[in-house]
């Protein structure tokens, strides 16, 4: 069965970074973008961004630019996140999640089918 | 970037009554809208996606509609197992927005 194993929450100082990670396992790694995204307490849903793990091509919401690296390790079939120049502003939930296209005979699409547990990052001093 | 309007914020509802659920787009999306479930400490769950197709094994009282900036979603029998927050999100490549949600809560 598919799965996405997120690594455990992080407490971390403003001005720091951190490094997270999102296993896969089920189907194959490379057939399937992973998508980030932050959920900050008691708000809305926001997409930081997207990798192909074939490829490693990404793609980032402006906002994050900057903010967030995303990179993959095949051998492992686990995707990471870098969050640098941390600030209060980034404490919240950060999930993973499968990325899945399809095409409907008309026009392509896309959804988000599996999601990883989410990872807590608390910045504070 | 598209903005996605949802609305209302919440709802207070019964076990049994058919709750609509609006998201609005700031422009044409076509039909690249999904929505997702989230209940309180949960991981959000796709319901619908590209506007109107129900997910596998999502009950058939989930029913999502709209194209171009309007989108609807319907549940037509709650159940107490469907309090949660529901999000709308929109789709475009490296453009991916969500609405704000809407919660719902029982009366």
């Amino acid at each position: 069965q598919v799965q996405l194993q997120q690594s455990g929450a992080e407490l971390t100082k403003p001005g720091s970074s951190v490094k997270i990670s999102c296993k896969a396992s089920g189907y194959t790694f490379t057939s399937y973008d992973i998508s980030w995204i932050k959920q900050r307490p008691g708000q809305a849903l926001e997409w930081i961004g997207a990798i192909n793990p074939g490829s490693g091509g990404t793609g980032y919401n402006e906002k994050f630019k900057g903010k967030a690296t995303l990179t993959v390790d095949k051998s492992s079939s686990t995707a990471f996140m870098q969050l640098s120049s941390l600030t209060p502003e980034d404490t919240a939930v950060y999930y993973c999640a499968r990325s899945n296209f399809y095409y409907d005979g008309t026009s392509y699409g896309y959804y988000f089918d599996y999601w990883g547990q989410g990872v807590m990052v608390t910045v504070s001093s | 970037n598209t903005v996605m309007t949802q609305s209302p914020t919440s709802m207070f509802i019964s076990v049994g009554d058919r709750v609509t659920m609006n998201c609005k787009a700031s422009q044409n999306v076509g039909t690249n809208v999904d929505w997702y479930q989230q209940k309180t400490g949960q991981s959000p769950k796709l319901l619908i996606y590209g506007a109107s197709n129900r997910y596998t094994g999502v009950p058939d009282r989930f029913t999502g509609s709209g194209s171009g900036t309007d989108f609807t979603l319907t549940i037509s029998n709650m159940q107490a197992e469907d309090l949660a927050v529901y999000y709308c999100l929109q789709y475009n490549y490296n453009s991916n927005t969500f609405g704000a949600g809407t919660k719902l809560e029982l009366k």
